[in-house]
């Protein structure tokens, strides 16, 4: 069966301190695989996408993910947080060949402490 | 280029109702996909729209339904509204670059069913 699962539904870290969101898949061969941000009551934007050119993908605001075929791993990560940064993350997969059906992991929510 | 578009953005119904929604894409984008966001489920894929044909379809009872026009827009329509389809409802557009293909999210409608 294929799936995204995200590890951790609730990251809490402070200002100026790293950020991980972890993001494992389970897929028979490499899907596409995307992350999108979420801030409240708005729609979703997307922050990175891991299209096979590169394993390490960087993304808007300082944020980049490493995707790893042998652990088939897709974490998010970003150095320094910033207060702007406290939203929820999705991990996102496409399994079917196609990036315009997307399969979305349950989601992070990340806090940002001053 | 103007994002994605959706409208209305708030809807208050109440049960055995119908709602249409509505979904401009981003100018020459020709695929338009709709999801369900609820606490409970998460993010949900419904159906997938191209060039006025729908190409793909999640696991939603019949009462779901969308279409295409020849401009592109979409919209969809619930139709016995249930409580259980509170929810917001996001509409996204993509683009084939050569990078690979990208949705793009508007900023969503929140169904309320009374």
């Amino acid at each position: 069966a294929q799936s995204v699962t995200q590890l951790d539904s609730h990251v809490s870290v402070s200002e100026g301190t790293p950020v991980l969101l972890r993001c494992n898949y389970s897929s028979s061969y490499s899907p596409s695989l995307f992350w999108y941000v979420q801030h409240p009551n708005k729609g979703l934007q997307l922050l990175l996408k891991y299209t096979s050119a590169a394993t390490l993908v960087k993304g808007i605001n300082g944020f980049e993910a490493e995707f790893k075929k042998s652990e088939t791993s897709f974490h998010l990560t970003k150095p320094s947080a910033h207060m702007s940064d406290a939203a929820e993350y999705f991990c996102v997969v496409s399994f079917s060949g196609s990036a315009r059906q997307l399969t979305f992991g349950s989601g992070t929510q990340l806090t940002v402490l001053p | 280029k103007a994002g994605v578009t959706q409208t209305p953005r708030y809807l208050i119904k109440t049960r055995g109702q119908q709602v249409t929604l509505s979904c401009s894409p981003i100018s020459g984008h020709r695929s338009v996909s709709w999801y369900q966001q609820t606490p409970g489920q998460g993010l949900q894929f419904l159906f997938e729209y191209f060039s006025e044909t729908q190409r793909n379809k999640g696991n939603f009872p019949g009462r779901f339904s969308g279409r295409q026009f020849s401009n592109s827009r979409s919209e969809m329509n619930v139709s016995t509204l249930e409580l259980g389809d509170s929810a917001l409802y996001l509409c996204a557009s993509s683009s084939r670059t050569g990078g690979g293909e990208t949705q793009y999210f508007g900023p969503g409608t929140r169904l309320l069913v009374l």
